[in-house]
């Protein structure tokens, strides 16, 4: 059974840049496509970006001048980091696996908060 | 707010069958393919339907999924309280080149 880990600092403070690892167990990081999306309090499901294992990424044009996705196969795991952070960063930050390249998303973590205080 | 619009909240009493709905626009639903997940907070999401109307193994067929033009629905039939949590879909968005999210449905079991 494939399982995902996100893991980092849930506490960041403005203007720095926010760091996330997905740790993927029992199955291979290879020839699958996995996104970061996250969800702010109170609102909905927001797309970051997504990394193929060969290293292809795609973003968000909302974040695309923020946003770098980077993949590890020797660790089997992915990064996300996100500069110059704001207040209306804070969200819960999930990983995903692509299902294809588009089913939908077959696997999920359980989420990270990362808090950017005012 | 969210690209695709679903409603906020849906509920129904146990053996009964609910439907929620998740509508969209030409770039998105329209011409791509819809996926529904089950989502209790703090928990990892669970796909319950993709290609519109696929169940992945495992996922009861009492979960169902159709699409119709710009629009899609999931429905429950045999309602059970294990069902009592948070609903979203996701379509492909041309526009955007990456996945488009529902708002979310809370299920009430009564």
């Amino acid at each position: 059974q494939v399982q995902l880990q996100e893991s980092g600092p849930g506490l960041v403070k403005p203007s720095e840049t926010l760091s996330l690892t997905c740790s993927v167990s029992g199955g291979s990081i290879k020839n699958y496509y996995w996104s970061w999306i996250r969800q702010p309090p109170g609102k909905g499901l927001e797309w970051i970006g997504y990394i193929y294992w060969s290293g292809n990424t795609n973003y968000n044009p909302s974040l695309k001048s923020r946003v770098t996705i980077s993949v590890d196969t020797s660790e089997n795991q992915f990064s996300l980091m996100l500069s110059s952070v704001t207040a209306a960063d804070t969200a819960v930050y999930y990983c995903s696996r692509h299902y294809d390249f588009w089913k939908g998303f077959d696997y999920w973590g359980q989420g990270t908060l990362v808090t950017v205080p005012s | 707010h969210s690209v695709l619009t679903q409603p906020p909240s849906a509920s129904g009493t146990p053996g009964q069958r609910v439907t929620i709905s998740c509508s969209g626009s030409s770039s998105n639903i329209g011409s791509n393919t819809v996926s529904w997940y089950q989502h209790l907070p703090g928990t990892a999401p669970k796909l319950l339907i993709y290609l519109n109307d696929q169940r992945p193994s495992g996922v009861p067929d009492r979960f169902s999924g159709s699409k119709s033009g710009t629009s899609a629905s999931l429905a429950i039939s045999g309602l059970q309280s294990e069902d009592e949590t948070g609903y979203y879909c996701v379509a492909w968005d041309d526009s955007l080149n990456g996945p488009v999210f529902g708002g979310g449905t809370k299920l009430t079991v009564l």
